[in-house]
């Protein structure tokens, strides 16, 4: 099975832009998922299909993606969007899927 | 509204075997598939396994295989995971998520509040 590779952790300031990056050869063929979680929690899907936004979700969360890497971008970051950033897609095979490490965002 | 409400935190043994239930309710049991998804403490999310909601047909990670079992009962619209031969790495909150309609990009558009395995001799 293939991985997806995510940097550990990253800063930024109130009111910056911040992006977190996810690497995979499953990318190459599988837009990915992002999902937020705050301690305590249960993820929250925040983007999906590499650039789509579930309803409720703040427009400041954006995705994109060019061949077997994706981003996360949060534009002018507020102080709860403090949390672990998890990617995730389907695996190369198309039938298991493969979650990133996760990064910790500190605003 | 959509929700999946886990069964209870569990404390076992080495070398035992655990089942989760997860009932789902708010849609249409049988038009989404169901994953579990791991997290042990203080670390990153693990996928585990899904089942189809309609056909009842099941993949688990090549990690799991041999000692994962996924069922469910669609009458009780009702997902089940069963992890046999567990040991201490085995620790962790077991979620249950229900897969979105995008059918492509399978994502985890719902989540359970997660069950605690703890294994403990």
């Amino acid at each position: 099975s293939s991985e997806l590779t995510q940097d550990p952790s990253v800063s930024v300031a109130l009111g910056q832009t911040v992006r977190i990056t996810c690497q995979g050869d499953s990318l190459r063929n599988y837009d990915p998922n992002w999902y937020q979680q705050k301690p305590g929690q249960a993820p929250l899907l925040v983007i999906y299909g590499k650039d789509h936004r579930p309803s409720g979700i703040p427009d400041r969360f954006s995705g994109s993606k060019s061949g077997n890497s994706a981003s996360l971008t949060i534009t002018g970051a507020q102080a709860e969007d403090e949390a672990d950033y998890f990617c995730n897609s389907r695996d190369t095979n198309g039938v298991h899927w493969v979650f990133g490490g996760g990064t910790k965002v500190t605003v | 509204q959509v929700q999946l409400v886990q069964s209870g935190p569990e404390v076992k043994k080495p070398g035992a075997s655990v089942t989760i239930s997860c009932k789902a309710s708010g849609y249409i049991f049988s038009h989404h598939a169901v994953h579990w998804v791991r997290q042990a403490p203080g670390q990153g999310l693990e996928w585990m396994g899904w089942i189809n909601g309609g056909s009842g047909n099941t993949k688990t990670s090549l990690r799991l295989q041999g000692r994962l079992t996924i069922t469910r009962d669609t009458s009780a619209a009702t997902a089940y995971m069963e992890l046999s031969g567990l040991t201490s790495d085995d620790t962790a909150l077991y979620y249950c998520v229900r897969e979105g309609s995008s059918g492509w990009h399978g994502e985890f558009d719902y989540w359970g509040l997660g069950t605690l395995v703890t294994v403990t001799s």
